[in-house]
């Protein structure tokens, strides 16, 4: 079946340094959704990628999708203490649009 | 307006009884997913319901896992014979359409098998 890896699977940053996670899939995708979840929490809809090379932005974060559709990347710039969180890729292949989710990326910030 | 909202928010039960989670979605929303968490994991798929039937249940672990939604609306997860590797965090979505939309997703609900 469809899988979706996530590297890496832990990051430590100090406050003001830059992130990114990247997404790789087994198969090639219909759409991939980033969503974010603060610890304790559950996760949170970020945007959507749909078109092949997509390119999305929302303040200091930015979303790629890759030509192949089959990889995407979250960076963030300039990290906040409130970047907090994992960040989960999740990918939907096959017509079904039912999102298959990384094991994401749990992002640290040290202030 | 009000999100998803699963009861109960935790459950401890005894390995090999019985036990129901229940999902209320977003009004209007027409689909609704189960996903199970466990620590450190991304949430895996368990089912997904279009309406009133299940659209698709591949990825239910086995048949002592079943869900319902009888109405289209609120979703109940059941699980019989509960073993110890059950126990993750329940989590329910709902979506719009469920095609590509965003899922939102309730606060879960976490699960102990002892």
């Amino acid at each position: 079946g469809q899988q979706v890896m996530q590297i890496p699977q832990y990051q430590h940053v100090q406050e003001g340094e830059d992130f990114t996670t990247y997404c790789n899939s087994s198969t090639t995708l219909s759409n991939i959704q980033w969503y974010k979840q603060r610890p304790g929490g559950h996760p949170v809809f970020l945007i959507q990628l749909v078109k092949s090379g997509e390119v999305k932005k929302q303040k200091r974060l930015t979303f790629q999708f890759g030509e192949a559709k089959k990889n995407s990347s979250l960076h963030i710039t300039a990290t906040q203490t409130t970047d907090v969180g994992t960040y989960f890729c999740a990918g939907g292949s096959g017509g079904s649009y039912i999102p298959t989710f990384g094991r994401g990326t749990s992002l640290i910030v040290h202030p | 307006g009000a999100g998803v909202s699963q009861t109960p928010s935790n459950k401890v039960t005894e390995k090999g009884k019985y036990v129901e989670l229940r999902c209320d979605p977003i009004s209007g929303h027409t689909a609704l997913y189960w996903y199970r968490q466990s620590l450190g994991q991304g949430p895996e798929f368990l089912i997904y319901f279009q309406g009133t039937g299940a659209a698709d249940d591949s990825g239910l672990p086995n048949d002592r896992f079943f869900a319902v939604r009888p109405e289209g609306s609120v979703s109940t997860l059941k699980i019989q014979r509960t073993e110890r590797g059950d126990s993750a965090v329940y989590l329910c979505a709902s979506s719009s359409t469920g095609w590509g939309s965003p899922l939102h997703f309730g606060n879960g609900t976490r699960l102990t098998v002892t």
